[in-house]
């Protein structure tokens, strides 16, 4: 099936420095790449929609100029947490829809895991 | 505005049983539902998909049914084994675009515990 990759898996960093998340479509072109994020015991939260080649949408109170994505080609977005705080502490994850296939379906990356001292 | 329960939050069960997960939706007007593996730390791991027009879908020793109209999904999971612990997701998209799913929205989950 198709494959997501993102990296780092892991990241800690200092509270004020900026974090970036790659997400790549390792066997498919991904013209919309979504990124959730999941808080402990909560649900994934869908961030925002990345676009190639047009802006990003984001969802009701997620700030898009903290969230910085970039999606440069059809198998990269990046996701940028700028000045990261401890409260961005999360479980960030990207996903990638498939077109053209009899059952359309979404593929997962295995996710980032941000910690922010 | 949509919203996904998923009913029990944790369910611990011996070998070999027999289980049932439930998730539930409160706008009907959806494109379809899916069932997700997650295991602790990891992604995703897409298990089913039902269409909006289908009623259920089988993979191996899973069947997902879906009642559209009640707002109900449920994961049957045959001969559990200790493998299958892991968190189960379900989540529903509500439009598709250009032949491909948008965005989904998920409920929280049910924690399932297999035990030896």
């Amino acid at each position: 099936g198709a494959v997501v990759s993102q990296h780092p898996s892991w990241v800690i960093c200092k509270s004020g420095t900026s974090v970036k998340i790659e997400c790549r479509s390792l066997d498919f072109q991904a013209t919309t790449m979504f990124w959730y994020r999941q808080f402990p015991k909560q649900s994934l939260m869908l961030m925002a929609t990345s676009n190639e080649g047009s802006k990003a949408t984001y969802e009701q109170g997620v700030e898009k100029d903290k969230f910085l994505i970039n999606h440069a080609s059809l198998t990269l977005s990046t996701l940028t947490v700028t000045s990261a705080h401890p409260e961005d502490s999360s479980f960030y994850i990207c996903s990638a829809p498939t077109s053209g296939r009899a059952v359309e379906t979404q593929y997962f990356g295995p996710g980032t895991r941000l910690l922010v001292l | 505005k949509q919203e996904v329960t998923q009913i029990p939050a944790a369910l611990s069960v011996p070998e070999g049983e027999n289980l049932v997960l439930n998730c539930s939706f409160t706008d009907s007007a959806i494109y379809n539902l899916q069932w997700f593996r997650q295991d602790p730390g990891k992604g995703l791991t897409s298990l089913l998909l039902i269409q909006s027009s289908q009623r259920e879908q089988t993979s191996g020793r899973l069947n997902a049914s879906l009642d559209k109209s009640s707002g109900r999904s449920t994961l049957y999971i045959a001969a559990s084994q200790p493998g299958d612990s892991a968190t189960y997701l379900c989540a529903v998209s509500l439009w598709g675009y250009g032949g491909s799913q948008g965005n989904l929205i998920f409920g929280k989950g049910t924690k399932l515990s297999v035990k030896p």
